[in-house]
């Protein structure tokens, strides 16, 4: 079983579409993350939640929200997208409470290009 | 602020051989310290990782970190490279904030382990 999955794996989309890419952890841990790699491999956070509700914000344009409808789920919305917007995007999750300093888990990534 | 460190974009190491990747962090607190390594098309796994105890801390795939906090350095160390352990390697530290373990990522290390 994949403990962290995510779909889809590639999106192609023109500008000014909106799109989702969805994710699912099936490890039962507490907080989720979204994270960017851009076209230079750089990873940087941009948001996480815990039990459902939403923690980090890190500088991210409004048109990019995460929604989780429950604490295995965090789905990533982006409204408008834009070229720049081109970028590897990996899920993850880990736990957080009771102080277990556990590792992320990654997904596989989504491979989002715009057009 | 935490930051994170790879003074070197590549390595190129010969099969047998040692190899050792570089990381220094910089972070307010004990640092939770990471490796992922990255292969291509892939999410990132999980190698080790670094809380307390013991400076050296042994992970996957017969991969070996030292902590030094003097030196703020965590690098990365494996006996006798596999031309498998070709890929990319990513540093992170995690702090806890905000109730989520906020990873932040060196910008990778390309390594090639030439047969």
């Amino acid at each position: 079983d994949t403990a962290v999955s995510q779909t889809p794996k590639y999106l192609v989309t023109q500008m000014g579409n909106d799109k989702s890419i969805k994710c699912e952890q099936n490890l039962g841990h507490d907080t989720m993350y979204w994270y960017k790699q851009d076209s230079k491999k750089f990873l940087k956070i941009m948001f996480s939640y815990n039990n459902k509700e939403l923690i980090i914000n890190e500088t991210v344009p409004n048109r990019f929200s995460p929604k989780s409808p429950d604490k295995a789920h965090l789905n990533l919305h982006i409204n408008s997208l834009e070229l720049g917007d081109s970028a590897v995007y990996f899920c993850a999750s880990s736990q957080v409470t009771g102080g277990a300093n556990t590792e992320a888990f990654f997904g596989q990534g989504t491979r989002l290009t715009v057009v | 602020a935490q930051s994170v460190a790879q003074p070197e974009d590549q390595v190129n190491v010969a099969e047998g051989n040692p190899l050792t990747v570089k990381c220094t962090y910089s972070v307010s607190g004990n640092p939770y310290l990471f490796w992922y390594v990255q292969y291509p098309n892939r999410g990132l796994q999980f190698l080790l990782k670094y809380i307390t105890g013991d400076n050296l801390v042994k992970g996957s795939y017969g991969f070996e970190a030292e902590f030094n906090k003097s030196q703020t350095s965590f690098h990365l160390k494996k006996p006798s490279a596999l031309v498998s352990d070709s890929a990319l390697y990513f540093c992170a530290v995690s702090r806890l904030g905000a109730g989520s373990y906020q990873l932040t990522f060196g910008k990778g290390t390309k390594l090639s382990v030439i047969p």
